[in-house]
């Protein structure tokens, strides 16, 4: 069945660093791709995504790139800081079938 | 425009018993989803509603139950809790449900405790 890897952490970054979380999957077809965030406390956020090859989503100044030959959806940010600390899981859903998320990457920001 | 509603947040039960859960969509979503969250298995979807008929189901087992009303409002079910039900479960709406076009957007969940 469909899956999805992503490292699990947890991260920590000092403010302004680059950050990359890794995240790959298997499907069959061709699924939308999507990163989530979950604040201490909440319910998760999209973050972004990407609903076909080379597709790039970004919002917040994180990015993420569709790449179909890898099959890999990593997430980047060029600069953290405090305020990004939260929960971030990678996701896939291919039409008609289920959202199936990843483990999800904690990722801490010290000032 | 009010966000996805979870009631209650907290919830404390014993094993054996059932409970009832409840998620009020935004208004205007007709797609309700149904997940539990546990630190072991991460997120597992459970169920989607569109339309008061349920489109998917997860691999849970059959003392998970939901359903939707006609206001697209939707309750989940567990009976003969086990303590391995101890999770957060989560609701998320969106218009139609298309992955590729609609956002969902997630409430804040409701964490039940089974003792």
């Amino acid at each position: 069945g469909d899956s999805v890897t992503q490292m699990e952490g947890p991260v920590t970054l000092s403010e302004e660093a680059f950050l990359t979380i890794n995240c790959t999957y298997t499907a069959t077809g061709y699924p939308s791709l999507f990163w989530y965030v979950q604040y201490p406390g909440e319910g998760l956020q999209l973050l972004l995504k990407a609903t076909k090859a080379d597709d790039k989503g970004s919002n917040k100044g994180f990015e993420a790139t569709y790449r179909k030959e890898t099959t890999s959806f990593h997430l980047e940010k060029g600069s953290v800081q405090v305020s990004d600390s939260a929960v971030y899981f990678c996701a896939l859903r291919a039409t008609g079938q289920n959202f199936v998320f990843g483990p999800g990457t904690r990722l801490s920001v010290l000032p | 425009k009010a966000g996805v509603t979870q009631t209650p947040r907290y919830l404390i039960k014993t094993r054996g018993q059932q409970v009832t859960l409840s998620c009020s969509p935004i208004s205007g979503h007709r797609s309700v989803s149904w997940y539990q969250q546990t630190p072991g298995q991460g997120l597992q979807f459970l169920f989607e509603y569109f339309s008061e008929t349920q489109r998917n189901k997860g691999n849970f087992p059959g003392r998970f139950s939901g359903r939707q009303f006609s206001n697209s409002r939707s309750e989940m079910n567990v009976s003969t809790l086990e303590l391995g039900d101890s999770a957060l479960y989560l609701c998320a709406s969106s218009l139609l449900g298309q992955p590729s076009t609609d956002t969902q957007y997630f409430g804040p969940g409701t964490r039940l405790t089974v003792l």
